[in-house]
């Protein structure tokens, strides 16, 4: 599995984009990237997953490289309720089941 | 639809007791999962369950068993708890092994080991 790299934290203004770039420069062609994001100690959250196309859900937006080296999540109006850990996360397909969860990025929306 | 539910929420153990902590999904899924997290980690695989009658070995296994139940059903042993073990524990399910269906996670057991 692809290790990411992401800030250890970032802020931004409440009712502006955040966006939070993540890097998987060896990601494989057969390796989705996953967004999730844990508010507090709950259990993680799904946000979005994509291959290689930009995604675009009721939460948030994936906007990967065409390289797949990096990609970014855009979460566009923040609001206080984002702040949260976000974690990325390239999962692959088939064979080991291992997800693996860095320490992600603490998004810190300020009022 | 509960989704991933895990009991109990909260135990205190003492060195060398042993406990099952539960987990239960009711969205058919074929997958299930355990992990750890500890204070300002990510979180660590346990064991994981591809399809059900399956179990395998994740990143951080020693000291643990798993059982899968049924399809419904995941619960994860601690045989002689060690200090080591506290941490919070979290179940998590999956429609199946492609990379093309997310993980739901349950909200966690906070498991403190004195």
């Amino acid at each position: 599995d692809a290790k990411t790299t992401q800030p250890t934290s970032m802020d931004c203004a409440e009712g502006r984009a955040a966006n939070l770039p993540c890097n998987h420069s060896t990601i494989s062609g057969n390796e989705y990237v996953y967004w999730y994001r844990q508010i507090h100690s709950q259990g993680p959250q799904y946000i979005i997953h994509g291959l290689k196309n930009n995604e675009t859900n009721e939460m948030a937006s994936l906007i990967i490289t065409e390289d797949r080296k990096s990609s970014t999540l855009i979460l566009p109006h923040a609001t206080l309720r984002d702040t949260a850990v976000y974690y990325c996360i390239a999962f692959f397909s088939g064979g080991y089941q291992k997800v693996t969860f860095g320490t992600g990025t603490k998004l810190q929306v300020i009022p | 639809n509960a989704g991933v539910t895990q009991t109990p929420k909260f135990q205190v153990l003492k060195t060398g007791q042993s406990m099952t902590l539960q987990c239960a999904q009711d969205m058919n899924h074929n997958s299930m999962y355990w992990y750890r997290q500890d204070p300002g980690m990510g979180l660590r695989l346990i064991y994981y369950s591809a399809s059900e009658g399956t179990t395998d070995k994740g990143e951080v296994p020693n000291g643990y068993n798993v059982s899968r139940l049924n399809k419904r059903e995941f619960s994860l042993r601690l045989e002689s708890a060690a200090p080591s073990q506290t941490s919070v524990y979290f179940c998590a399910s999956r429609v199946g092994t492609s990379g093309n269906n997310e993980q739901f996670f349950g909200p966690g057991t906070r498991l403190t080991v004195l």
